[in-house]
């Protein structure tokens, strides 16, 4: 059973432009959640979703973050306009249906903004 | 809202030794707790967890146990290994499933 999948693995981007993480949950998992890990601090949470719904977004910055996870596909971070203080390792976790409190990770994708 | 505060890093110590990372927690309710583990360059791992009061979560020699009457969850191996080198977190669920976590303590192990 294949783990959480994250992609890219490392992502470069200029200021201003736009960065697009994705990820896959583990087969059957239907939560999904983002997290960010600035240097030297721990995770901070983000957003919960599941499949077609945002369930918890108190962690998300107000403008230029957005998260989706739609019916079909992977979940998606999408960050605009990005500024050098958006760099940083943001982590995809999932879980099942029934077991809601126990979160498995992905590699994390690592930003970083020029 | 919920809190983590785990001691600070780096943590050195030699093969064989014994380890304790202390963990201490806000949260209301009946919170769920969990260590974490994070290698170089990788994703966090589930290393352990508790969902009540005076429960042991183990796992690959380590171990933590809920204390509620101290808001504590602290993390132990009574041998470490130089393959225990990494950075380990603890977090709190105290529900909506979204997890808190501290800041993370690197460890060290050395020959």
């Amino acid at each position: 059973n294949a783990g959480v999948m994250q992609n890219p693995r490392h992502l470069v981007r200029r200021r201003g432009q736009e960065a697009r993480l994705r990820c896959s949950p583990m087969k059957g998992h239907s939560h999904v959640y983002w997290y960010r890990q600035l240097p030297e601090e721990g995770l901070k949470f983000m957003v919960y979703l599941q499949k077609e719904n945002i369930i918890d977004e108190s962690g998300m910055p107000k403008e230029r973050f957005s998260a989706e996870f739609p019916k079909e596909g992977p979940s998606i971070l999408r960050i605009q306009q990005v500024v050098r203080g958006d760099s940083a390792a943001y982590f995809c976790a999932s879980s099942p249906r029934d077991r809601d409190n126990e979160q498995f990770f992905g590699p994390g994708t690592r930003l970083t903004v020029l | 809202g919920d809190s983590v505060t785990q001691m600070e890093g780096p943590v050195t110590l030699s093969e064989e030794a014994f380890l304790t990372i202390n963990c201490t927690y806000t949260a209301t309710g009946y919170p769920s707790l969990f260590w974490y583990v994070q290698y170089p360059g990788e994703g966090l791992q589930l290393l352990l967890k508790a969902t009540k009061a005076d429960d042991k979560g183990s796992n690959k020699g380590f171990e933590a146990t809920y204390r509620k009457e101290t808001t504590s969850f602290h993390l132990e191996k009574g041998s470490v290994q130089v393959s225990d080198s990494a950075v380990y977190f603890c977090a709190v669920e105290g529900g909506g499933n979204k997890l808190t976590f501290g800041t993370g303590t690197q460890l060290k192990v050395e020959l």
